[in-house]
């Protein structure tokens, strides 16, 4: 079945440091990636999304490449703020009506 | 714009006493509805999906159950609630008809069972 694996946390950064957070995924077809960002308490927001080989996902600073030959979606942001501290989760969708998540990456930064 | 709300945001309930949780999305006609657990520092878990009012399929047989009375409102229950239903209650919709396009994600309720 679909499945998504993303790297364990947490992640600690200095402020402006470089982030990367991995993601690779398993499915059939040709499915859409996803990256979402939880802040404490609230709901998932959507982050960046890409539905095809090849294409990059951008918003706020953040990036992702749809890479179909290594099956990965890694997250990437050149200069992390403190306000970027939050849960980051990856997910897919193969064209069944549901999602896949991964079990998310906690991202401390610190000042 | 299309917007998402659940209510309550916190609820606090003894073991064995009924939960309803509900959610309505404004904006949009036909959505897509998902009902997502999760547990305290952990991913989410799908609970129910809804493609069409009176359609619930579910992905988890537990005491919970899901309803889908109108279009865009759908709620979330238990006759008797167990101290494993605590969690954080996500509410989300994707477009109706589109199977590839981004979820929307609510606010969430916080259920703590004592």
């Amino acid at each position: 079945g679909n499945s998504v694996t993303q790297m364990e946390g947490p992640v600690t950064l200095s402020e402006e440091a470089f982030l990367t957070i991995n993601c690779t995924y398993t499915a059939t077809g040709y499915p859409s990636l996803f990256w979402y960002v939880q802040y404490p308490g609230e709901g998932l927001q959507l982050l960046l999304k890409a539905t095809k080989a090849d294409d990059k996902g951008s918003n706020k600073g953040f990036e992702a490449t749809y890479r179909k030959e290594t099956t990965s979606f890694h997250l990437e942001k050149g200069s992390v703020q403190v306000s970027d501290s939050a849960v980051y989760f990856c997910a897919l969708t193969s064209g069944t009506y549901k999602y896949i998540f991964g079990t998310g990456t906690r991202l401390k930064v610190l000042a | 714009s299309q917007t998402i709300h659940q209510w309550p945001a916190t609820l606090v309930q003894p073991v064995g006493s009924p939960l309803s949780l509900e959610c309505t999305v404004e904006g949009t006609s036909n959505p897509n509805l998902y009902w997502y657990r999760q547990a305290a520092g952990r991913g989410l878990q799908l609970l129910f999906y809804s493609v069409g009012i009176g359609q619930i399929s579910s992905e988890v047989p537990q005491n919970l159950s899901a309803s889908r009375p109108q279009d865009r409102q759908f709620i979330l229950s238990s006759k008797k609630l167990l101290l494993s239903d605590s969690g954080f209650y996500l509410c989300a919709w994707t477009a109706g008809g589109q199977q590839y396009n981004e979820q929307f994600f609510g606010p969430g309720t916080r259920l703590t069972v004592l």
